[in-house]
């Protein structure tokens, strides 16, 4: 099975600053990656789909890249409301794989 | 207003069963693949089901499989997630998604219910 392992796991940092999560792949796959957000007590909220594809209604401080086995989730300058854990996803022809998560703190 | 509004689950002992329901408002339902999701108490992510628009074609993750039957009523605009042969091990919080894109399956969810707890438990 194709493993997702996300990186950090934990992440402090303050309003204003630049964050980039790492996902990254146990082997390179043919498919594609999205990334969800989540809070506490809520649903998962997908922000980018297909790599690097903004979902609609999502702030453009919020961008993704990669390929291969590695891909990134960059918040460009950190908000009150980004504080959350962050979920990468992976979906080839052998099955559908969620990272561990990136818990994203107050410093 | 397009949202999914889940109920069902509670508390099950070991080996019993529970069905979650899943209803549809405000979109399409019949456009669109449906997913089950689940995520153990503290722990990330995991796909569960997915039943496709007419309900003839269904995939299971393995650690439910045989287990656990995914459904659909379209009249009813509704999903259903059978589980039987419970263990301590399907503890989570169960969701709904919805596949992304009409008429497609590509396995990613713009669209979640609320969640609903699943707690196996003697």
């Amino acid at each position: 099975d194709l493993q997702m392992t996300q990186s950090p796991s934990t992440l402090s940092a303050s309003v204003g600053d630049r964050v980039t999560i790492t996902c990254r792949a146990s082997h390179s796959f043919g498919g594609w990656l999205a990334w969800y957000q989540q809070k506490p007590g809520k649903a998962p909220n997908l922000l980018i789909y297909q790599t690097s594809t903004l979902q609609t209604g999502v702030p453009s401080r919020f961008s993704a890249s990669g390929s291969g086995t590695e891909f990134t989730l960059t918040i460009s300058s950190l908000q009150p409301d980004d504080f959350a854990t962050y979920y990468c996803q992976q979906y080839n022809n052998y099955g559908l794989t969620f990272g561990g998560g990136t818990k994203v703190e107050i410093k | 207003q397009v949202n999914l509004v889940q109920s069902g689950g509670g508390v099950a002992q070991p080996g019993k069963s529970l069905r979650l329901s899943c209803v549809a408002s405000g979109f399409s339902f019949t456009a669109y693949a449906m997913h089950w999701v689940r995520q153990a108490p503290g722990k990330g992510l995991e796909w569960v089901a997915i039943i496709s628009t007419d309900g003839n074609n269904k995939d299971y993750a393995d650690s439910v499989k045989g287990r656990f039957t995914v459904s659909r009523d379209n009249s009813q605009n509704t999903v259903f997630l059978e589980m039987n042969s419970l263990g301590p091990d399907d503890t989570a919080i169960y969701y709904c998604a919805r596949d992304s894109v009409i008429f497609y399956t590509v396995y990613y969810f713009d669209l979640w219910g609320q969640g609903t707890l699943v707690a196996v438990s003697s």
